[in-house]
């Protein structure tokens, strides 16, 4: 599975949107973008997925660049319940499974 | 409601003792995955399984041990030869349908002292 860069940390404002990044320039055709986050001492929470089309789900959107070699997860209007560490991964979907590996993510903190 | 279950919550262990995390899924998931978490640090990926009787080593497999018996459960055991056992445990799986998303259970924090 491709490897992914992202941020260490970012701020956001409450209410204003948040916009994570990730970098995957070693993604292959078949490899799906995953974000996923986790809330303090608990497991991770999938958020959405996507190939190369944009998509939006009642939680996030999610944009893929053209080249497919980054995306960004945008969250709308972050709350102060946004605040989690956030994983973009990248993997083969469906069929069988391969590994599963996350990188060390963003740790995003919402402010008043 | 379909889901992932580890158990116990919080294990405390004598240094020198095996002992063995429990995570059931019965959300029909061919894969499963087990993951370490230190403070303040990401997941690390100690052992898969994508079907029933095989598994793989992931990026940190030395002394622990997985057995998958069943599609629905792979215990984990964190050996006497596993150097630093203090860390929150984390199980997960995948089905094969898309969008294979991986499923998470609420985790085992263990403390050996």
């Amino acid at each position: 599975d491709a490897k992914t860069t992202q941020p260490t940390s970012m701020d956001c404002a409450e209410g204003r949107a948040a916009n994570l990044p990730c970098n995957h320039s070693t993604i292959s055709g078949n490899e799906y973008v995953y974000w996923y986050r986790q809330i303090h001492s608990q497991g991770p929470q999938y958020i959405i997925h996507g190939l190369k089309n944009n998509e939006t789900n009642e939680m996030a959107s999610l944009i893929i660049t053209e080249d497919r070699k980054s995306s960004t997860l945008i969250l709308p209007h972050a709350t102060l319940r946004d605040t989690a560490v956030y994983y973009c991964i990248v993997r083969v979907a469906g069929g069988t499974a391969s590994k599963l590996t996350f990188g060390t993510g963003t740790r995003l903190q919402v402010t008043l | 409601d379909g889901g992932i279950t580890q158990s116990p919550k919080y294990l405390f262990r004598k240094e020198g003792q095996n002992v063995t995390l429990s995570c059931e899924q019965n959300l029909n998931h061919d894969a499963m995955y087990w993951y370490r978490q230190d403070p303040g640090q990401g997941l690390r990926l100690i052992y898969y399984s994508q079907i029933v009787n095989d598994f793989q080593k992931g990026d940190i497999a030395e002394g622990y041990s997985v057995s998958r018996e069943k599609k629905e459960s792979f215990p984990l055991t964190v050996t006497s030869a596993q150097k630093n056992p203090t860390a929150f445990y984390l199980c997960a799986s995948t089905g094969r349908a898309l969008p294979t998303e991986a499923f998470f259970g609420q985790g085992t924090r263990l403390t050996v002292v």
